[in-house]
């Protein structure tokens, strides 16, 4: 069975410092993975995916994502946070079908002024 | 451009009383899905379907029924609520072969049974 498992749960981060949110997985084939952003009171916006080729992926809101096989591992940088990133992150594998996406119990992040 | 829409976003439910969540998608996506998510246990799969006609079970069954008689439309049964099925329940979508396609959700259904 798929899982993911992010063991952070909580991350305080100062404004411009940069960020590392970990993803470690477990998948029988190669996997789909996927980073997606909550805040407050709103549903999941994706913000970024790996499906196959260059294991650097670029995302939205200066986000960067690289998968690495050896270390079962899809570790979400971003180089300067702003205070609008704090929210909860959920990295997430999976391509649909009979298991759907199996989530993470996600990573708060807070961003200290 | 919609994408997935879920009604209603809030709700209150008595013990034993029974709803209806509603999800329509736009996208003309073959899969479908509900995830309920707890505080710190990020997002289970309730159920899921495949296309019109055909749905299975996920992860947390119990307690829930669906159904999916066209491909835009997603409806979650809760036919006798009780306490434990208080949580944000969130619709999902994508399209699986002929090419894949990440997720979109739903802004989520805050539900509470007291």
């Amino acid at each position: 069975a798929q899982s993911v498992t992010q063991p952070d749960i909580h991350i305080t981060v100062s404004e411009g410092a940069s960020l590392e949110l970990r993803c470690n997985y477990s998948y029988g084939a190669t996997p789909y993975l996927f980073w997606y952003v909550q805040s407050p009171g709103q549903g999941l916006q994706l913000l970024l995916k790996y499906f196959s080729g260059d294991t650097l992926v670029q995302g939205i809101k200066g986000f960067e994502a690289e998968f690495k096989r050896s270390q079962s591992s899809f570790n979400l940088r971003k180089p300067s946070v702003h205070w609008s990133d704090a929210a909860e992150y959920f990295c997430a594998v999976g391509a649909g079908g009979a298991d759907g996406l199996t989530f993470g119990k996600g990573t708060h992040l807070i961003i200290q002024p | 451009n919609a994408g997935v829409t879920q009604t209603p976003k809030f709700r209150i439910l008595k013990i034993g009383q029974s709803m209806t969540l509603q999800c329509t998608q736009d996208m003309n996506h073959n899969y479908m899905y509900w995830y309920r998510q707890d505080p710190g246990m990020g997002l289970k799969l309730i159920y899921y379907s495949v296309g019109a006609g055909i749905t299975d079970k996920g992860e947390v069954p119990n307690g829930y029924n669906v159904s999916r008689s066209t491909t835009e439309d997603f409806p979650l049964r809760l036919e006798l609520a009780a306490p434990s099925q208080t949580s944000v329940y969130f619709c999902a979508s994508n399209q699986v072969g002929r090419g894949n396609t990440e997720a979109f959700f739903g802004q989520g259904t805050r539900l509470t049974v007291v």
